[in-house]
C-alpha cells in the first residue's frame, strides 16, 4: 500500500530559527504533492502544492517546499520561524487518476515555536 | 467567494444514536470528501462523493453513509454511534476533474466536532 511518512513528529523551535520538516511517499507514478497546516483550534489550511513544473514551489506565510524526485521527497521549509506558525503540519500525496486515485496523508508534524 | 462550511459546529450524542453532519462545499467546486480525524492524528478518509454518487471509500464500516445533493452539498450519516465515533469530522470539498485529470486540491471546512457519550 502506498503511504506517507513525516519524520519529525514534534518539533520545538526558537524563534527565527530554520526549519525543515520532512516528507517521504512511496508511490513511484506521477504524483501531486501537498502540505497543509491546522493551526490551534482552526481548520486545515493549504499552504502549498506541487503538481508540475518548477519543483520548488513558494506557498503562503514564507513557506516553501521541494520536490525530489529521486528521493521521493517533498520537504517544508522556512527560513526564519514566528510564533505564529505553531501548529500541526500535514504532508499530503495524491496519486492515480479518476476514480482510482488516492489522497494519503501523513500522520502530521506538530511544530511548536517559543518566543 | 464562501468557503467549505459545515453544520453544526459541534455535537453530543450517546451511544447507539444516529448522527446526521451536514457539508456546502465551495462556489464552484462538485466534489465533496468526508474525513475523519481524532485527536492528535491525521484526518482518514471515509468516502467521496461526485455527481450524487460514492466514487471512493476508505476502511469504514457500513455504518458510515453519505449523500450528495444536486446542489453538490452532501451528508455524512453515522449509525448505531460508538464511543470511539468521537472525533472532528472534516468535509473537504474539490473540482472532480474526470479520468484523465488527477489535479484536485481539497479545501476544507472547520468539521463538525462529534462526542459520543
Amino acid at each position: 500500500a502506498q503511504s506517507v511518512s513525516q519524520h519529525n513528529h514534534h518539533v520545538i523551535l526558537s524563534e527565527a530559527a530554520s526549519l525543515e520538516l520532512g516528507c517521504n511517499y512511496s508511490y513511484g507514478g506521477t504524483v501531486n504533492l501537498f502540505w497543509y497546516v491546522q493551526y490551534p483550534g482552526q481548520h486545515l489550511q493549504l499552504l502549498l502544492k506541487y503538481f508540475s513544473g518548477d519543483p520548488l514551489v513558494k506557498g503562503i506565510k514564507g513557506f516553501e517546499a521541494e520536490f525530489i524526485k529521486s528521493k521521493f521527497s517533498f520537504n517544508l521549509r522556512k527560513p526564519s520561524v514566528q510564533w505564529s506558525d505553531t501548529a500541526e503540519y500535514f504532508c499530503a500525496v495524491n496519486y492515480g487518476a479518476g476514480n482510482n486515485r488516492k489522497l494519503i496523508w501523513g500522520l502530521g508534524t506538530s511544530l511548536a515555536v517559543n518566543p | 467567494d464562501a468557503g467549505v462550511t459545515q453544520s453544526p459546529t459541534h455535537l453530543i450524542k450517546t451511544r447507539g444514536q444516529q448522527v446526521t453532519l451536514r457539508c456546502s462545499p465551495k462556489s464552484g467546486h462538485d466534489t465533496v470528501s468526508w474525513y475523519q480525524q481524532a485527536l492528535g492524528q491525521g484526518p482518514q478518509f471515509i468516502f467521496q462523493y461526485y455527481e450524487e454518487e460514492e466514487r471512493q471509500r476508505g476502511n469504514f464500516p457500513d455504518r458510515f453513509s453519505g449523500h450528495q445533493f444536486p446542489n453538490y452539498s452532501s451528508e455524512l450519516n453515522v449509525n448505531a454511534l460508538l464511543l470511539g465515533d468521537s472525533a472532528l469530522y472534516l468535509c473537504a470539498s474539490s473540482l472532480w476533474f474526470g479520468l484523465a485529470g488527477n489535479q484536485e486540491t481539497q479545501y476544507f471546512g472547520p468539521g463538525t466536532r462529534l462526542l459520543v457519550l
